[in-house]
């Protein structure tokens, strides 16, 4: 089992454009939850996925959109890209019951540089 | 909106000495703590969390609700528990926040 995998590792977009980052889950793992980090900061809970459904959201305008699969990969979109969208955006898996269930397994994140 | 405070960005200890890494929070409804570990060059990881009342790698933590407090504490440091350490609170319209960490070293 790979864990908790995320792709792009990196990628550059310019403002105003859209991107897509996706993330494959730990094997038996349901849940899957999104976080922004920026530079010297703490990560920013972005929303949570299970049974295909937005179950929980933080903070962040309608141009953060998700969705999960029934293989329960997840996808975060970004439209309309702004410059303080930079940052390492993190996934994290989680098996069903409670808020992160047992615990909680993190991918390595994918580094967003919008210009 | 609920608030997440580790005062202290930089903590350094030697090894076999005691560590408190200290973790304020504001919140005005019934708070869900989490601390979560990073190691140099590892993923985040989530260490513990208050409701399960655990010790894990030793180190213990405990919600104070009259200080509003979730300070993590090992009574023993070791040079692997050299990290940076985030505390974060579940509740309110944010859900999960999180404070701007800590960076632990355990010095030989």
């Amino acid at each position: 089992d790979a864990g908790v995998t995320q792709s792009p590792t990196h990628l550059i977009k310019t403002r105003g454009q859209q991107v897509t980052l996706r993330c494959s889950p730990k094997s038996g793992h349901d849940t899957v939850s999104w976080y922004q980090q920026a530079l010297g900061q703490g990560p920013q809970f972005i929303f949570q996925y299970y049974e295909e459904e937005e179950r929980q959201r933080g903070n962040f305008p309608d141009r953060f959109s998700g969705h999960q699969f029934p293989n329960y990969s997840s996808e975060l979109n970004v439209n309309a890209l702004l410059l303080g969208d930079s940052a390492l955006y993190l996934c994290a898996s989680s098996a069903g019951t409670g808020l992160f269930g047992e615990t909680q397994y993190f991918g390595p994140g994918t580094r967003l540089l919008v210009l | 909106a609920q608030r997440v405070t580790q005062p202290e960005k930089l903590l350094s200890v030697f090894k076999g000495a005691p560590v408190e890494l200290k973790c304020n929070y504001s919140y005005s409804g019934s708070p869900e703590l989490f601390w979560y570990v990073q190691y140099s060059r590892q993923r985040l990881q989530l260490l513990l969390r208050h409701i399960s009342r655990e010790s894990i790698k030793g180190f213990t933590a405990d919600l104070n609700k009259g200080e509003t407090s979730f300070h993590l504490k090992k009574p023993f440091a070791q040079e692997e528990d050299s990290a940076m350490y985030y505390c974060a609170l579940w509740g309110g319209s944010e859900k999960l926040v999180f404070g701007k960490g800590t960076k632990l070293t355990v010095n030989p």
